[in-house]
């Protein structure tokens, strides 16, 4: 199956400092790729959408300031968390959606395997 | 709007035993897809299984076993003889078709013991 590779597995901050995730798709193209945050024993929950070059489309009551997300090429999207507080500790998810001509967004979409954030 | 449940927050079980994960959904859609995915403690998501709207078909897949009735708005999940190894937090999920959005359920924690 298809492959999204997440980086760092975890990470370990000091508040006020920025962070970057990377999500990468290892063996297909991406034009869509999702970003989620995860509260310890919670469901997932959607932050944004980022398709390769454009701008993220951000769910309600995500700051878009606070959660930098690029997605410069077909297989790599960013996500930084900026100024990163304590109450941004959580486990981020990323997924990726392979661009298959003719299905459109009807293709299955494969998770990376997380990155635990914890701002101290 | 778009809606999954699972009602079990935690299932406790002993080896060997066979255990049902319950999931309902909503949506008004006529074309979604409901997904299963399993979370070990590790953290990432384990696809499991898709299934769209219009195949109620039941699957089977080794020990696991899917049943989708639409009249009830249901996906369940049945391990069978359940290991070990099966503990792990599992989540069903919908997406509408053309919609790029998954809608997840709170998961549901099951723990197998030897």
């Amino acid at each position: 199956g298809a492959v999204v590779s997440q980086h760092p597995s975890w990470v370990i901050c000091k508040s006020g400092t920025s962070v970057k995730i990377e999500c990468r798709s290892l063996d297909f193209q991406a034009t869509t790729m999702f970003w989620y945050r995860q509260f310890p024993k919670q469901s997932l929950m959607l932050m944004a959408t980022s398709n390769e070059g454009s701008k993220a489309t951000y769910e309600q009551g995500v700051e878009k300031d606070k959660f930098l997300i690029n997605h410069a090429s077909l297989t790599l999207s960013t996500l930084t968390v900026t100024s990163a507080h304590p109450e941004d500790s959580s486990f981020y998810i990323c997924s990726a959606r392979p661009f298959i001509s003719g299905q459109g967004m009807n293709t299955e979409a494969f998770f990376g395997q997380g990155t635990r954030l914890t701002v101290v | 709007a778009q809606k999954v449940t699972q009602a079990q927050t935690e299932i406790s079980v002993v080896e060997k035993e066979d255990v049902t994960l319950d999931c309902v959904y909503e949506t008004r859609d006529t074309t979604y897809y409901l997904f299963w995915y399993k979370q070990p403690p590790s953290g990432e998501l384990v696809f499991l299984i898709r299934r769209n709207s219009f195949d109620e078909q039941n699957e089977i897949s080794g020990r696991y076993s899917w049943n989708f009735q639409k009249s009830t708005s249901s996906f369940n999940f049945t391990i069978t003889a359940s290991q070990v190894v099966d503990s792990a937090v599992y989540f069903c999920a919908l997406r509408v078709y053309n919609f790029n959005k998954f809608y997840f359920g709170s998961g549901t924690k099951l723990n197998v013991k030897p």
